[in-house]
């Protein structure tokens, strides 16, 4: 069975930092670009960052870019998120997407003073 | 960076069939198709199908996709209530090396 749980989520304020991982189990992990896709409450979908099989290759939307490190060991079947200078439009819930197949539960991420 | 285009609602009967839509450009939806996916409520996203019409295993028939150009289409015959929900579709877009999504629609089975 494919799992993807993410953790790391919580409560920051505006600046700062949190850093989210994704455990992965059931597929073969090194296999597949990873993505992390964020939904803002009662918005859409919004596609973050992604990063190839083997990390040579990172994408962020624009918003993003300069404050977010997306990254990977597939050592340990994990994918990470490093989210700093967070604003309140960060806000969200942040799922770990395997391709676009497979899909975490989501950790919530809520900034505010 | 733009998004693809839905509408925000379709509403359609038991047991009908309906068609959403997703509009794009060449550097997306036009160069290799669209993905759907389907939300529930409090629920993740599930895939329905990717590169226009290719479903994972487990995805019902009912389901299908199709493109036309720069629009993605998916339609969904014999609509159930399990049916009812919010339908995205993504695509890769080239120009801006990023996955871009559209705003969704949501389907209510009347």
């Amino acid at each position: 069975e494919v799992q993807l749980v993410e953790s790391g989520g919580g409560l920051v304020q505006p600046g700062g930092s949190l850093r989210l991982s994704c455990a992965a189990s059931g597929f073969t992990f090194s296999n597949y670009w990873m993505n992390w896709v964020r939904q803002a409450p009662g918005k859409g979908l919004e596609w973050v960052a992604n990063i190839k099989q083997d990390g040579s290759e990172k994408y962020y939307v624009d918003s993003v870019k300069g404050r977010f490190t997306i990254s990977r060991d597939n050592a340990k079947n994990s994918l990470y998120l490093q989210m700093n200078s967070l604003r309140a439009e960060d806000m969200a819930v942040y799922y770990c997407v395997g391709h676009l197949d497979y899909w975490g539960q989501g950790t919530l991420v809520t900034v505010s003073s | 960076q733009a998004g693809l285009t839905q509408p925000p609602s379709v509403s359609k009967g038991l047991r009908q069939t309906a068609t959403l839509t997703c509009t794009g450009n060449s550097n997306n939806v036009g160069n290799q198709g669209a993905a759907w996916l389907q939300q529930h409520q409090g629920h993740p996203p599930k895939l329905l199908s990717y590169r226009n019409n290719n479903r994972p295993s487990g995805i019902s028939e009912r389901f299908s996709a199709s493109r036309s150009g720069n629009t993605a289409s998916l339609t969904i015959t014999g609509l159930q209530p399990e049916d009812e929900a919010d339908y995205y579709c993504s695509a890769w877009d080239r120009s801006l090396s990023a996955w871009v999504f559209g705003g969704g629609t949501k389907l209510t089975v009347l």
